[in-house]
């Protein structure tokens, strides 16, 4: 059964330099999602992307934050000049493009950030 | 707004015995309403998906949730539980737009 992967499972990073996450969607799908966890807290949105460009976003993915598919493949989440509350598990999702409504959104099964 | 509450954060069974897990949305609107399923250092994977058909979903592992508009309310069942259900389980609220919206979660716990 296809699924989404993430690369990688855990990252270590100093305050203050950027990281890179990286997802591989499900193939056949056009719709990609970030999400994040801080830990003991609930899952948030982060930012939808969908024909080369972000859909959706919410306040939480300001201009520390940015996404890009470089190929047809990959999907990225850039975090510069991170910061001790980035730490959080980094969750990335896919989805077909039937309509919203309709959507089943599939999770990967995340990245565990750690700014120290 | 929308927005979706569970209402236990913990819920401990015994093998064999049934499992509910309740969750409350609000929404203006009719919602998609989903639950996950995350076991320990896995993703998070659909159990169920509620879009305005039939109001009573079977999703996988013998797992169903019942929409209910008059209580606004999706609640998890199962009629006998296994060791292998013991995971952290999301209700997730979605309103035609790219984002879910995640309750806080409820941590089942099994007991042989």
């Amino acid at each position: 059964e296809p699924e989404v992967t993430q690369t990688p499972s855990h990252q270590v990073t100093q305050m203050g330099q950027e990281v890179i996450l990286r997802c591989v969607p499900i193939s056949n799908h056009l719709y990609f999602y970030w999400y994040r966890q801080i830990l003991g807290q609930k899952v948030e949105f982060l930012v939808s992307f969908y024909n080369n460009e972000i859909s959706e976003k919410s306040e939480i993915f300001d201009d520390q934050f940015s996404v890009e598919r470089p190929d047809g493949s990959n999907f990225t989440l850039k975090i510069r000049s991170t910061k001790l509350e980035d730490s959080a598990m980094y969750f990335c999702a896919s989805s077909g493009g039937l309509g919203k409504l309709q959507e089943t959104q599939y999770f990967g099964p995340g990245t565990r950030l750690l700014v120290l | 707004a929308q927005s979706v509450t569970q209402l236990d954060s913990h819920v401990s069974v015994s093998e064999g015995t049934p499992v509910l897990l309740r969750c409350n949305y609000s929404s203006s609107y009719s919602p998609s309403l989903f639950w996950y399923v995350q076991h320990p250092n896995k993703g998070l994977q659909l159990l169920l998906k509620y879009t305005s058909a039939a109001t009573l979903v079977k999703g996988i592992n013998g797992f169903e949730a019942e929409f209910k508009k008059s209580e606004t309310s999706f609640h998890l069942t199962k009629p006998s539980a296994h060791m292998s259900d013991a995971a952290e389980y999301f209700c997730v609220v979605s309103l035609n737009t790219d984002k879910l919206i995640f309750g806080t979660g409820t941590r089942l716990q099994v007991f042989p």
